[in-house]
């Protein structure tokens, strides 16, 4: 059974950093792209960050270039998200979510976590 | 970026109506067309993928269609379980959008 786990999330204050994980089991990791979706609370879905199966090729949404990165262990079949210089605009629920192919580009997201919640306050 | 847009923003109707729901690219995204259900406090389930095929475990009563800049969701037979709220999404460009979604309410 393919599963997802996030974790990481936390209480930060603006301008702090954190690091989501995603542990995935089920799977061969490393044959997937994997992304990161975002919900603000009573908000719609936003795509966050795409990475390449492989860790080669990184993606990600106007909104968050330059303060977050996307990386993958794939010895560890984990995924992370690296965020720094967090807005109040970042709280949210952050989903981790797999491609159905090795990239991110034409594929639908086959499988999501259950989510972490990332709150941006002082 | 190409924009998504969904209509209706919510709708209600009775158990066994059949229920359409619409999404529109800014520009031609082929059939890279996604459809999610969500429901309250729970990840996107994905039901509909490449505009027209339908996820394995998906019941039959959901479809989609369409191509290029229109597609539709439809739900031949509304059931309670259907409560939900709907997205669609486009794989056919970086960065990739979702529309604002449809919250569909049982009557």
């Amino acid at each position: 059974e393919v599963q997802l786990l996030e974790s990481g999330g936390d209480l930060v204050q603006p301008g702090g950093s954190l690091r989501l994980s995603c542990a995935a089991s089920g799977f061969t990791f490393s044959s997937y792209a994997m992304n990161w979706v975002r919900q603000a609370p009573g908000k719609g879905l936003e795509w966050v960050s795409a990475i390449s199966g492989s860790g080669g090729g990184t993606y990600y949404a106007d909104s968050v270039k330059g303060r977050f990165t996307i990386s993958r262990d794939n010895s560890k079949n984990t995924l992370y998200l690296q965020m720094n210089s967090l807005r109040a605009e970042d709280t949210a629920v952050y989903y981790c979510a797999k491609s159905r192919g090795k990239v991110h580009l034409r594929a639908d997201f086959d499988c999501w976590g259950q989510g972490t919640l990332v709150t941006v306050s002082s | 970026d190409i924009q998504m847009t969904q209509s209706p923003s919510s709708l209600s109707a009775s158990v066994g109506d059949r229920v359409t729901i619409t999404c529109r690219a800014s520009q031609s995204i082929s059939s890279y067309l996604n459809w999610y259900q969500q429901k309250p406090g729970k990840p996107p389930k994905l039901l509909i993928y490449g505009a027209s095929s339908l996820q394995s475990g998906v019941p039959s009563g959901f479809s989609g269609s369409g191509s290029g800049t229109d597609f539709i969701l439809t739900i031949s037979s509304l059931q309670p379980e259907d409560s939900a709220t709907y997205y669609c999404q486009q794989s056919y460009s970086t960065p990739l959008t979702f529309g604002g979604g449809t919250k569909v309410e049982i009557k």
